[in-house]
């Protein structure tokens, strides 16, 4: 089954900064890879997501990018704010029909002012 | 629509007691996860189901645990008996696989003393 890694586990930024978070993924099949954010206390909420047709993928601050030869896509924020302060989940799927949403393990995200 | 909803938010327990968390689905949302959430595991995927068929049920734990979707706006997660290793917060979450974005409820944080 999918297997899906993140890394850092813990992030540690200035306000300004910017933050990557890395994540790998083992089943070629997947084709679908969401980005969530859980702020303290919270459910998780999606921010970002790239289809496998598609190498990178921008909303404002936020871009993903995709490789699909190497299997791994990374989460890049900009300009960081306190606010960006959170939980941030990768996952990996197959979607149409089969859709086992499969999580990393979370990386901590602390923006410092 | 309200979104995902669980009850209870806060439960906690004895060791050796039953526990049951309930989760209703977006109305329409024909895929249904479960998953729990600690500190050492992230977001783990225990059950999913598909038009109220279990279809991966891999990552249950034990058989302690158990899961039914006897509708499509209801499902249990079931925990008999349970143990103090059991503590965490149990997520439900689904989905419509036309946009394949997952919403999540906001959690049943479980204590079993």
């Amino acid at each position: 089954g999918e297997n899906v890694e993140q890394h850092p586990s813990t992030l540690s930024v200035q306000e300004g900064d910017s933050a990557v978070i890395k994540c790998t993924y083992s089943d070629s099949a997947s084709n679908y890879f969401p980005w969530y954010k859980q702020e303290l206390g919270k459910r998780p909420q999606l921010i970002i997501d790239i289809r496998s047709n598609v190498g990178e993928k921008k909303d404002q601050r936020i871009a993903v990018t995709l490789n699909k030869t190497a299997k791994h896509f990374s989460l890049h924020i900009t300009e960081t704010q306190p606010e960006d302060s959170a939980v941030y989940f990768c996952a990996a799927s197959l979607s149409g029909g089969y859709n086992k949403l499969i999580f990393g393990a979370g990386t901590r995200l602390a923006v410092h002012p | 629509d309200a979104g995902v909803i669980q009850s209870p938010r806060h439960e906690v327990t004895e060791m050796g007691q039953e526990v049951t968390l309930r989760c209703k689905p977006i109305s329409g949302h024909d895929y249904l996860f479960w998953y729990r959430q600690t500190m050492m595991r992230g977001l783990e995927l225990l059950i999913y189901f598909n038009n109220n068929v279990p279809i991966d049920d891999s990552g249950m734990p034990e058989d302690r645990f158990s899961a039914k979707m006897p509708n499509a706006s209801f499902s249990t997660l079931k925990i008999q008996p349970s143990e103090p290793r059991d503590s965490a917060v149990y997520f439900c979450a689904s989905l419509d696989p036309l946009n394949t974005e997952a919403f999540f409820g906001q959690g049943t944080r479980l204590t079993v003393v």
